[in-house]
């Protein structure tokens, strides 16, 4: 069955610190892993990453994928309070088109 | 471009009631999914269409859960009877092609 796997659940923070939020998957036929952020309504998209080691950026967001070790990161420098969300990773499959496999997400909460 | 359009936003019903829930996607856009995430979860694919084709429904617990696209277009999701551990965010995207998902704002379903 194909997993995906984020860490931590849960990550409260200071303003201006640097976060990492971690997803690793086991997906059979894998194609491309998605981050999202949802706050309180839709999950909006931010990432979608084919190719391993290419860093993908946006403004203070930036991602990356290791195909080998089967893992993302998404990083968030400077944060700010309007990052507190949830981040949502998820993978498609070559076999599937479109649709996704999501993780738990992780809940960051950004201190003033 | 206008986005996915979800209704009702919100419902509250008692257990064994009927519910239904309507979704109208992105314009020209192909695929359509409908995903059920519960409080503290990530989504989880109930049904896929593509045009007015499901294309999985393996999620779905049809016993109870059943959805249509008449005319590839939009699209509305029934639960009948409801259970309590339907509560949940329904979430409706769309998709063109390998494009990622555009989500709407979802029902959130309150079953008593």
């Amino acid at each position: 069955e194909d997993k995906v796997v984020q860490s931590p659940l849960s990550l409260v923070v200071h303003e201006g610190d640097t976060v990492t939020l971690n997803c690793s998957y086991e997906v059979t036929n894998f194609r491309s892993l998605l981050w999202y952020k949802q706050e309180k309504k839709a999950p909006t998209f931010l990432f979608m990453l084919t190719s391993s080691g290419i860093e993908k950026k946006s403004g203070r967001l930036s991602s990356i994928l290791d195909k080998k070790e089967l893992f993302s990161i998404l990083n968030i420098t400077a944060t700010q309070t309007g990052d507190s969300a949830v981040y949502l990773c998820a993978a498609s499959k070559e076999t599937s088109g479109s649709r996704l496999t999501f993780g738990e997400g992780t809940q960051l909460t950004v201190n003033p | 471009e206008a986005g996915v359009a979800q209704s009702p936003r919100y419902k509250i019903i008692e257990k064994r009631q009927s519910v239904a829930f309507w979704c109208n996607p992105i314009s020209g856009h192909a695929t359509l999914y409908w995903y059920q995430q519960i409080l503290g979860q990530g989504p989880k694919l109930l049904i896929q269409f593509q045009n007015n084709g499901v294309v999985d429904d393996s999620q779905l617990p049809k016993d109870r859960f059943s959805a249509e696209r008449l005319k590839g277009v939009d699209s509305t999701l029934k639960i009948q009877p409801a259970k309590l551990e339907d509560s949940a965010v329904y979430l409706c995207a769309s998709s063109l092609g390998l494009s990622p998902l555009h989500f709407g704002n979802g029902t959130r379903l309150t079953v008593t």
